[in-house]
Formats: structure tokens, C-alpha cells, sequence
């Protein structure tokens, strides 16, 4: 159980297109999901917090326009990465928690997708 | 905010010998530390984790201890194996949200 994944893993684009990134929870449903960026031989950055239903929220320093959030379902959220640019090259990775039985996310645990190898030329 | 440090950066270590990694944090409303282990260009795969309800954790060769009083935590690998090799990130979260705050993580090389 609790399995995240993503889609695309790999994707190679020119400078100036958009490319959107898909993060599902397969089996269980998420209120919460979290998009991190990852420098090589670096730590995960959190990006921003998505949240279904509502607006992201993003980290100091995150550009909201250069990197779109949406929270469609409880299993669904994507990036959209606009207009990028060499130095958006990175490695993204999503990660959900599982929506206590309750209704109320009381779990800590983060389950991460394989992450998307965005190569931007 | 949380800032949590990790150290050391790099370690080196004989199969069969211990390695022990060392992180601090600095809010004391942390209450949920958890360990992941992420092999080259793979996802970060949960290994272990602990709450501040626990001092000590272990799950076979895996253990992690906590002391809430110094604001530290630390995992330690028994007997390693060359599957071990990999990096090695710490965290930590506040119970009411789910944000966590990782440490730059420890890259492990475990040399047969």
C-alpha cells in the first residue's frame, strides 16, 4: 500500500515551452501533497505545499507563476513548470500522506513518487 | 522555522563495521522524526521513524534514538552490507502538519 506515482520520469524540452508533472496516490486518498526539487548530490527542497481544493503554498523564494500547482482530486495534483529555462533542470519529486480514516490527516508519514528528470535544453 | 543539520556528510565504512548518523533540530514542537534512504536517482524510501513519545526504535539491524532534551536524534546501522550504500536524509515535523524539514543528508559508501 500507500504507493505515489509520477509521470513523466524523464522528460527533455527547449527553453521557453511548459512542462506539466503528474503526482497520483494509487491506493489511498491525499488532502495534503508536497512538491520538492532536487539538486544532484543534494537535499529535497519543499517547493510548496499543495493542498486539494485550495491554493498552494509555496516556499520563500518559490516563484507561484513560474511553477503551477494544482490539487484537482485527493489523489491528483501536477506541476506545471512555465516557460522554464536551463537552470529549472532538476530533479522534482512529489510525496503524499494518507487521509486519516477520521477525515483529518494525523499521519506524518510522506510517501514519495519516483520523481521526474526534467532536462531543459 | 525548523532547521534541522545532519552530519556527517559523507561516510565511509567496512562491511560488518557500525555507522551511526547524527542530526539536530532546532524547534522544540518537533515531534516526528523519520529516516530515508534514497539509493541513486530513486525515490526516498522511508526506513525508519520515531515520535517524541519514544527515546530509542529498532527494526532489525536499524535503530533510531531521540533525546528531546538536546534536540537530537540519531540512526544507527548494525552488521552493514554493501546494500546499505546510499544517502541517508533525516527529517522532522510538527504533529498538527505534515510539512517536514530535512537534513542535507549523509551519503553512505559501505566498502566490502
Amino acid at each position: 500500500g500507500a504507493v505515489v506515482s509520477q509521470h513523466p520520469s524523464r522528460v527533455i524540452c527547449k527553453s521557453g515551452t511548459s512542462v506539466k508533472i503528474e503526482c497520483r496516490s494509487l491506493d489511498f486518498q491525499a488532502t495534503t501533497m508536497f512538491w520538492y526539487r532536487q539538486f544532484p548530490k543534494k537535499s529535497l527542497m519543499l517547493m510548496a505545499t499543495s493542498n486539494e481544493g485550495s491554493k498552494a503554498t509555496y516556499e520563500q523564494g518559490v516563484e507561484k507563476d513560474k511553477f503551477l500547482i494544482n490539487h484537482a482530486s485527493l489523489t491528483l495534483s501536477t506541476l506545471t513548470v512555465t516557460s522554464a529555462h536551463p537552470e529549472d533542470s532538476s530533479f522534482y519529486i512529489c510525496s503524499a500522506s494518507p487521509l486519516a480514516p477520521s477525515g483529518t490527516s494525523t499521519y506524518n508519514e510522506q510517501f514519495f513518487g519516483p520523481g521526474t528528470r526534467l532536462t531543459v535544453l | 522555522g525548523e532547521n534541522v543539520e545532519q552530519h556527517p556528510s559523507t561516510l565511509s565504512v567496512q562491511e560488518g563495521d557500525s555507522a551511526v548518523i547524527k542530526c539536530t533540530y532546532s524547534d522544540s514542537a518537533s515531534n516526528y522524526f523519520p529516516w530515508y534512504k534514497q539509493e541513486l536517482g530513486k525515490r526516498p524510501q522511508l526506513i525508519i521513524d520515531i515520535r517524541s513519545n519514544v527515546g530509542e526504535k529498532k527494526d532489525q539491524r536499524i535503530a533510531v534514538t531521540l533525546n528531546k532534551t538536546a534536540k537530537h536524534f540519531s540512526l544507527h546501522i548494525t552488521e552493514t552490507q554493501p546494500e546499505d550504500s546510499a544517502v541517508y536524509f533525516c527529517a522532522a515535523s510538527i504533529d498538527r502538519g505534515s510539512t517536514l524539514t530535512f537534513g542535507k543528508g549523509t551519503m553512505l559508501l559501505v566498502s566490502p
